[in-house]
């Protein structure tokens, strides 16, 4: 079965320090793995995937995520956080085999300091 | 491009009755729909997979009978709440994509606030 972990469930920063959001996943084969944000009362909007090629994929916004197939994680990274990059992000994992839904991670509450 | 709308975003109903929720790709053709429901503070939760045409694939522990999926078109997809009662009370968020490949992606809607009184 795949799964998800989001290790921290609420992260402060500070406006213009950088920013790491962890994710570690579980799936039977390659996975296809995603970050989502999420504003309040909002729908999730993609940041960024992963399905081959280059291990460290570029986003919008800014953020950007490296694939590291040997500790199953796909860690999301800002250099210097805005505060309007304070919302809710999830992890997420999908592929080809088994159901084709996401299986999303309990997502990491960012929070930005002025 | 690739626009999810959902209808409507906000709904306060009272316990028994049955409440209908829209999901509409507006510049593409969905040949699959997923719905998915929120907790406050928790992750997205899967309920079910929705084919153009075909019955809804539900997920285990989601009864059927209660949460009525229709996909009659490539742009529609419906969810219908049915005897609601306030345990059904969450945010509820579809997404479609164009194709049935996991590597397809979900562009998701806006969500439902659902309130059951």
């Amino acid at each position: 079965a795949q799964s998800v972990t989001q290790p921290d469930i609420h992260i402060t920063v500070s406006e213009g320090a950088s920013l790491e959001l962890r994710c570690n996943y579980s799936y039977g084969a390659t996975p296809y793995l995603f970050w989502y944000v999420q504003s309040p009362g909002q729908g999730l909007q993609l940041l960024l995937k992963y399905f081959s090629g280059d291990t460290l994929v570029q986003g919008i916004k800014g953020f950007e995520a490296e694939f590291k197939r040997s500790q199953s994680s796909f860690n999301l990274r800002k250099p210097s956080v805005h505060w309007s990059d304070a919302a809710e992000y999830f992890c997420a994992v999908g592929g080809d085999t088994g159901r084709r839904a996401l299986t999303f991670g309990s997502g990491t509450r960012l929070q930005v300091q002025p | 491009g690739a626009v999810v709308s959902q209808h409507p975003s906000r709904v306060i109903c009272k316990s028994g009755t049955s409440v209908k929720i829209e999901c509409r790709s507006l510049d593409f053709q969905a040949t699959t729909m997923f719905w998915y429901r929120q907790f406050p503070k928790k992750s997205l939760m899967l309920m079910a997979t929705s084919n153009e045409g075909s019955k809804a694939t539900y997920e285990q522990g989601v009864e059927k009978d209660k949460f009525l999926i229709n996909h009659a078109s490539l742009t529609l997809s419906t969810l219908t709440v049915t005897s609601a009662h306030p345990e059904d009370s969450s945010f509820y968020i579809c997404s479609a994509s164009r194709g049935r490949r996991g590597h397809n992606e979900q562009f998701f809607g806006p969500g439902t606030r659902l309130t059951v009184l």
